[in-house]
């Protein structure tokens, strides 16, 4: 199965409100990335956040790496419609030459 | 330049035919990468190049052919597909040669429809 597994699967919410999405992993990583991918497009590196690290932010995103329970959650403030789209957490797994990608979390702003 | 770029945009095919597509990009990487996404699926792995060698094929068919011509370009060479190969192929390159630890930069995608 995929590594990393996301939570919700969707998530709707109002313009102007924060949005969370969990992502849950199986093995030991080198590190934690976040895509974006808008309808039927490519994907956008938005963050990445080392196993040595707890928290990092990125404009109106913020990333929480919990290696001890092995999750990691994506923060988006003051959400825009523009942030309407695919989330995907993805693993570099050690060992591996690859990333793994969950199955991602579809978010729909609302005006 | 950090941009990844797909042709075709879009590709219908039979499933007799042989059709390619092209990834290039001018950012320096040695990674490139191909994928398969499949709709409200994530993105699976097919074919890692490193230094313009293939260092990962994902079990792929050998209906799909890689091929590195040079660091900036990345062909998949496509011959007698089946209609559940319809999807869309996403190229991606990144910085160093394993790439697992570097961003990866995606380009747009090529919508593969096999009839």
């Amino acid at each position: 199965s995929q590594q990393g597994e996301e939570d919700p699967q969707a998530l709707s919410i109002q313009e102007g409100e924060n949005a969370t999405m969990n992502c849950s992993y199986k093995t030991s990583i080198n590190n934690l990335q976040w895509y974006r991918q808008n309808s039927g497009r490519g994907l956008v590196h938005l963050i990445l956040i080392r196993s040595n690290e707890r928290e990092k932010h990125s404009g109106r995103l913020r990333v929480t790496l919990d290696t001890s329970k092995k999750s990691s959650s994506l923060l988006i403030t003051a959400s825009r419609a523009a942030d309407t789209a695919s989330y995907f957490c993805a693993t570099s797994v050690q060992g591996a030459q690859k990333l793994v990608f969950g199955q991602g979390t579809r978010l729909t702003i609302n005006p | 330049d950090t941009e990844v770029t797909q042709t075709p945009k879009h590709l219908v095919m039979g499933m007799t035919n042989k059709k390619s597509l092209k990834c290039e990009q001018h950012m320096g990487h040695r990674a490139m990468y191909w994928y398969k996404q499949k709709a409200k699926k994530p993105p699976e792995l097919m074919f890692v190049y490193s230094y313009e060698k293939l260092s990962i094929n994902e079990s792929v068919p050998s209906r799909f052919s890689p091929e590195c011509p040079n660091s900036s370009l990345l062909n998949l060479h496509l011959h007698a597909l089946q209609p559940e190969d319809s999807a869309l192929y996403l190229c991606a390159s990144s910085r160093f040669g394993t790439g697992s630890s570097y961003e990866q930069y995606f380009g747009p995608g090529t919508r593969l429809t096999v009839t």
